[in-house]
């Protein structure tokens, strides 16, 4: 079975464009996630979304924002880049909502994207 | 508010020592516990996680960790170190009512000295 997909795993832009990354989840899974990976700060989160909601949010300005596709397929939009977003954004999924009371779902990473500000 | 402590930066051990990555935590009730590893160009690799039982959990790569709801530390352990156990460690808590949203320690290099 293949693994969470992640494209493209490298990104280089300018201050002020925007940028979209894509996330495939494993066959079946359906919840999605997305986390910031910064060497200061670690992994934070950024949003859940399970049969296309967005479930969960984390603190981040509106500018990051994201979706997904009735085939649980994710993308997650970053607009008005400032130097700060320059991250690894890594991309899991599971098989069903991570929230869901006295149930256990297990998340599996993708390689991720290296978006690079300059 | 709901957080995760990985108080080494970094952890440098000899190869065949036994190896300790710590964790603590501050979550309310009884959280899921997890540890990740993350080798350069890669994704999270899970290892092993805590969900009810044995405060001893066994994982992946002959690695092991210890539940200790007392002290709110959920330390990674390995008997022997092995060079190519190198890489990245998170710790991370899931709560078990409310967000449910993971919360990810800062991360902990091990250097495996050989």
């Amino acid at each position: 079975k293949a693994g969470v997909t992640q494209t493209p795993r490298y990104l280089i832009k300018t201050r002020g464009q925007q940028v979209t990354l894509s996330c495939s989840p494993i066959s079946g899974h359906r919840s999605v996630s997305w986390y910031q990976q910064t060497p200061g700060q670690g992994l934070q989160f950024l949003f859940e979304y399970f049969s296309e909601t967005q479930r969960n949010k984390g603190n981040f300005p509106g500018r990051f924002s994201g979706r997904q596709f009735s085939n649980s397929r994710s993308e997650m939009n970053v607009s008005t880049l400032e130097l700060g977003d320059s991250a690894l954004y890594l991309c899991a999924s599971s098989l069903g909502p991570l929230g869901r009371p006295g149930v256990y779902n297990e998340q599996f990473f993708g390689p991720g994207t290296r978006l690079t500000v300059l | 508010a709901q957080s995760v402590a990985q108080p080494e930066d970094q952890v440098n051990v000899a190869e065949g020592n036994p190896l300790t990555v710590k964790c603590t935590y501050s979550v309310s009730g009884n959280p899921y516990l997890f540890w990740y590893v993350q080798y350069p160009n890669r994704g999270l690799q899970f290892l092993l996680k805590y969900i009810t039982g044995d405060n001893l959990v066994k994982g992946s790569y002959g690695f092991e960790a210890e539940f200790n709801k007392s002290q709110t530390s959920f330390h990674l352990k390995k008997p022997s170190a092995l060079v190519s156990d190198s890489a990245l460690y998170f710790c991370a808590v899931r709560a078990r009512s409310g967000t449910y949203k993971y919360i990810f320690g800062t991360g902990t290099r091990l250097k495996v000295l050989a």
